[in-house]
């Protein structure tokens, strides 16, 4: 199973409105990133927040971590149609796999 | 090049050919990743590799699967006897050393049907 697992699974917003997605994780990590994805390609990454860290901004994005419940929330803020994608968390364990372990996505529609 | 690069973009082929995927890494990146994403899912590891230590092939679904990477750069992976269910696209990305808080960084894939 996904190590890292998002929810929701899609979310449909109107431009101006705030997006919140929340990524649950199993084991101990590093790290745990966010990723973008258009149309099923590319991913594009968005920011990393560390073990030893509890909240990231960068831009309109914020991004908190909870490792006692081990969760991860991205809040983008005043959304507009161009963040219209699917969004990954991945997480950087210290143990077992070493290789970025993806999520499921958020699908994100922000109609304008 | 500036980023990772992935070759072909798009691969027909008949099920039961052979196919191989490139992956050409940013210049000085130790670590590379193969994952696989069907449509509208997440993405499924297949393989890792970490400059000269064996690779972590845990996630191949089959033998019929296999990778290599040459030199510490170049990375193909090559599936045999191609099914209808390995259609999907392939991702590759690579990174500085793993667990060094680095990001990845990713190809734009390859999508490949077989029919």
């Amino acid at each position: 199973s996904q190590q890292g697992e998002e929810d929701p699974q899609a979310l449909s917003i109107q431009e101006g409105e705030n997006a919140t997605m929340n990524c649950s994780y199993k084991t101990s990590i590093n790290n745990l990133q966010w990723y973008r994805q258009n149309s099923g390609r590319g991913l594009v990454h968005l920011i990393l927040i560390r073990s030893n860290e509890r909240e990231k901004h960068s831009g309109r994005l914020r991004v908190t971590l909870d490792t006692s419940k081990k969760s991860s929330s991205l809040l983008i803020t005043a959304s507009r149609a161009a963040d219209t994608a699917s969004y990954f968390c991945a997480t950087d364990s210290f143990t077992g796999r070493r290789a970025l372990t993806f999520g499921s996505g958020t699908r994100l529609q922000v109609q304008p | 090049g500036a980023g990772v690069s992935q070759s072909p973009s798009n691969k027909v082929t008949e099920k039961g050919k052979d196919v191989e995927l490139r992956c050409d890494p940013i210049s000085g990146h130790t670590a590379l990743y193969w994952y696989r994403q069907s449509l509208g899912q997440g993405l499924e590891f297949l393989i890792y590799f970490q400059g000269n230590s064996a690779p972590d092939k845990s996630g191949l679904p089959s033998d019929r699967f296999s990778a290599e990477r040459t030199g510490g750069s170049v990375s193909t992976l090559t599936i045999q006897r191609t099914q209808q269910e390995d259609s999907a696209v392939y991702l590759c990305a690579s990174s500085l050393e793993a667990r060094m808080n680095t990001e990845a960084f990713f190809g734009q894939g390859t999508r490949l049907t077989v029919v």
